[in-house]
């Protein structure tokens, strides 16, 4: 089967840094992405892992660790406009020869002064 | 550029009813996603279509949910009759070629209630 896991909710203040951890079990393995999604809005790309190892992108980070099938989102400087739920999502094998994009229930964070 | 369209915002219907959201891709995108998510869930699947062909609808259900992207473009995705349980966000996705590294762009979604 296909199994996401991801904390349901975190609390940070603002300033702070924090790490959203995200362990997955899936019928192969063909990248790991982050998406942000505030509340009533789309989900938007953060980071895609492919490799193992830590991806540095400004204020966010993404690691990767595949044989532990374990993945964090790291952000520093934590600002109100954080406060979103953020998705983990596996590329695992399905009928496309991408296969399909499977993701967690999201982990909603909030940022408080 | 513009991003993924996606129409109605909002639609409250009853049980049994039909209803019809359309999704407008990115520009020369040729994957286009429907998912669903149900509130505090994260998007699940429902079809993927390769310009205009079906690459995986394994979680549809077909009894009752239909999609088509005729020309490659613009998709539709039809429920009917709806349930109480298809309450939910239906997001439209795209992306390039649909290969393995590439982000999904995806639109704003449409909101159903089912009551």
């Amino acid at each position: 089967g296909q199994n996401i896991d991801q904390p349901t909710e975190m609390t940070a203040t603002e300033g702070a840094i924090v790490q959203i951890n995200c362990t997955y079990q899936t019928s192969g393995f063909n990248g790991l992405f982050w998406y942000q999604q505030h509340a009533g809005e789309a989900p938007t790309f953060l980071s895609y892992n492919v490799l193992d190892g830590l991806e540095e992108k400004g204020r966010f980070s993404s690691f990767l660790s595949r044989s532990k099938g374990y993945s964090y989102l790291l952000l520093k400087e934590l600002q109100m406009k954080d406060s979103a739920s953020y998705l983990c999502a596996v590329r695992a094998l399905g009928r496309g020869s991408q296969g399909n994009l499977i993701f967690g229930k999201g982990t909603k964070l909030s940022v408080k002064p | 550029e513009a991003g993924v369209a996606q129409s109605p915002r909002y639609k409250i219907i009853e049980k049994r009813q039909s209803v019809a959201f359309w999704c407008n891709p990115i520009s020369g995108h040729a994957t286009l996603y429907w998912y669903q998510q149900i509130l505090g869930q994260g998007p699940k699947l429902l079809i993927q279509f390769q310009n205009n062909g079906v690459v995986d609808d394994s979680q549809l259900p077909k009894d009752r949910f239909s999609a088509e992207r005729l020309k490659g473009v613009d998709s539709t995705l039809k429920i009917q009759p709806a349930k109480l349980e298809d309450s939910a966000v239906y997001l439209c996705a795209s992306s390039i070629m649909g290969k393995v590294g590439e982000k999904l762009f995806f639109g704003s979604g449409t909101q159903l209630s089912v009551l």
